[in-house]
């Protein structure tokens, strides 16, 4: 069975600073993890997907990292925006299925 | 492309009483799926389908039933709304299921219907 963690479950920062989101999984045999953005009273919209082969993936001020053996994905932002506000979540596989995790609430102050 | 579309977006129901919430995508992804969102509880996986004529069950299915008889829709429907089907429904939709392990795997999701049922 596939368990998503995410912690913390809410994180406040200012305006800048970089900061990293962490998502942990139970199944290591995972083999790709998608990372999801939602603002308020809105759908989910993809970020970045990682898959096993890979160790990181980019996109701008985004970085996400994913570690098999240790079941641990991390999502880098770079230099945070009030505009990066909204709430992180991770997802990975299960069969055809995707578990998703509970979420970081990011709040960046400027 | 208008991606996904989901219809309505609000939806005020009374206990007892069925609906469909419409589902829609015009990028002719395989893979569809539906989960509803609840305060603390995250995305949870009520039915999906790996392509037209094949649905199967996620983790909450009871109180929902779903068809895929085209590639573009995928309608849920509520039997008999309870009022602890009150929540926010998402619809999204990919070229492959999470099986194939690839970036066809990447999700779209619909903007919501948000569900009362009182």
């Amino acid at each position: 069975k596939q368990e998503v963690t995410q912690i913390p479950a809410a994180l406040s920062v200012p305006e800048g600073e970089n900061l990293v989101l962490n998502c942990s999984f139970t199944d290591s045999a995972i083999y790709n993890l998608q990372w999801f953005r939602q603002d308020p009273g809105k759908g989910l919209t993809s970020l970045l997907l990682i898959q096993s082969s890979q160790r990181e993936q980019t996109s701008g001020r985004l970085n996400a990292s994913l570690d098999k053996s240790s079941g641990r994905s991390t999502l880098y932002i770079a230099a945070s925006q009030p505009g990066d506000s909204a709430t992180y979540l991770c997802a990975g596989p299960l069969g055809n299925k995707l578990v998703f995790g509970a979420g970081t609430i990011l709040r960046v102050k400027s | 492309n208008a991606g996904v579309t989901q219809t309505p977006k609000f939806q005020v129901l009374k206990t007892g009483q069925s609906m469909t919430l419409q589902c829609a995508q015009d990028m002719n992804h395989e893979y569809m799926s539906w989960y509803r969102q609840d305060p603390g509880m995250g995305l949870r996986l009520i039915h999906y389908s790996v392509g037209a004529g094949i649905t199967d069950q996620g983790e909450v299915p009871n109180g929902y039933n779903v068809s895929r008889s085209t590639t573009e829709d995928f309608p849920l429907r509520l039997l008999s709304a309870a009022p602890s089907q009150t929540s926010v429904y998402f619809c999204a939709s990919s070229y492959s299921s999470p099986l194939r392990g690839s970036v066809k795997n990447i999700q779209y999701f619909g903007a919501g219907t948000r569900l009362s049922v009182l």
